[in-house]
């Protein structure tokens, strides 16, 4: 089975701080994403990426940035972390549209 | 704009029900249309998903009922047990483009 893996579980953070959440897939899928879940507000879409050093905005790119160095590796960065950014981050990949994404266990950030 | 409209937000049905979801869209380009499952502290799983060419698809005791015409999708579990108590989600997309998600409904089956 194709593992995702997010990096924390669980994050404290300040604001301002400039914070990392790191997303690992295992099994050579081209696409990577990052959605953030909010209680009554679904997943919604923030990054993706479908090649390495390839990068597409999604519906609340603001005041977040990404990376894609390596196939495996998509990192979702918070450049000034705010406290409205408090959420659960949710990494996901795929391989092709019929066979879905497999999602991370997610990160749930707070900024205090 | 919301392009996944999902309803009810929450459900709570008895052991044995027949809990439904309905999820509405509005770009008629979308082609895929997948129905995640979440349990507390994971990720999204997906459980069923279907094309727009077929009305219907069972998978166990799931299934996902299409209306093109109506650009509406519903899923439907069978005989609900305590253990499908979880959070459901809708999604479309078209090829090449990211999942677009509902709002998520949160199913409570008593036993």
């Amino acid at each position: 089975d194709v593992k995702v893996t997010q990096s924390s579980r669980y994050l404290v953070k300040r604001t301002g701080e400039k914070v990392f959440l790191e997303c690992v897939q295992d099994m050579d899928h081209e696409n990577m994403f990052w959605y953030r879940q909010d209680p009554g507000l679904g997943l919604r879409l923030i990054y993706f990426s479908y090649d390495v050093k390839m990068k597409e905005k999604g519906d609340i790119p603001e005041g977040y940035s990404v990376s894609r160095e390596k196939k495996e590796r998509f990192s979702l960065i918070l450049e000034s972390a705010s406290t409205n950014q408090t959420s659960m981050y949710l990494c996901a990949s795929s391989l092709v549209q019929i066979y879905g994404y497999t999602f991370g266990s997610g990160t749930r950030l707070t900024v205090v | 704009q919301q392009q996944v409209k999902q309803s009810p937000q929450s459900l709570i049905v008895q052991k044995g029900g027949i809990p439904i979801i309905n999820c509405a869209y509005e770009n008629t380009a979308f082609d895929y249309f997948p129905w995640y499952q979440q349990f507390p502290g994971k990720g999204p799983a997906l459980l069923i998903a279907i094309r727009p060419d077929v009305s219907e698809k069972k998978e166990g005791r799931f299934t996902i009922s299409f209306n093109k015409s109506a650009k509406q999708f519903s899923l439907h579990i069978m005989d609900s047990q305590p253990g499908d108590s979880a959070t459901y989600f809708c999604a479309a997309n078209q090829a090449g483009t990211a999942l677009i998600f509902g709002k998520g409904t949160t199913l409570s089956v008593s036993s």
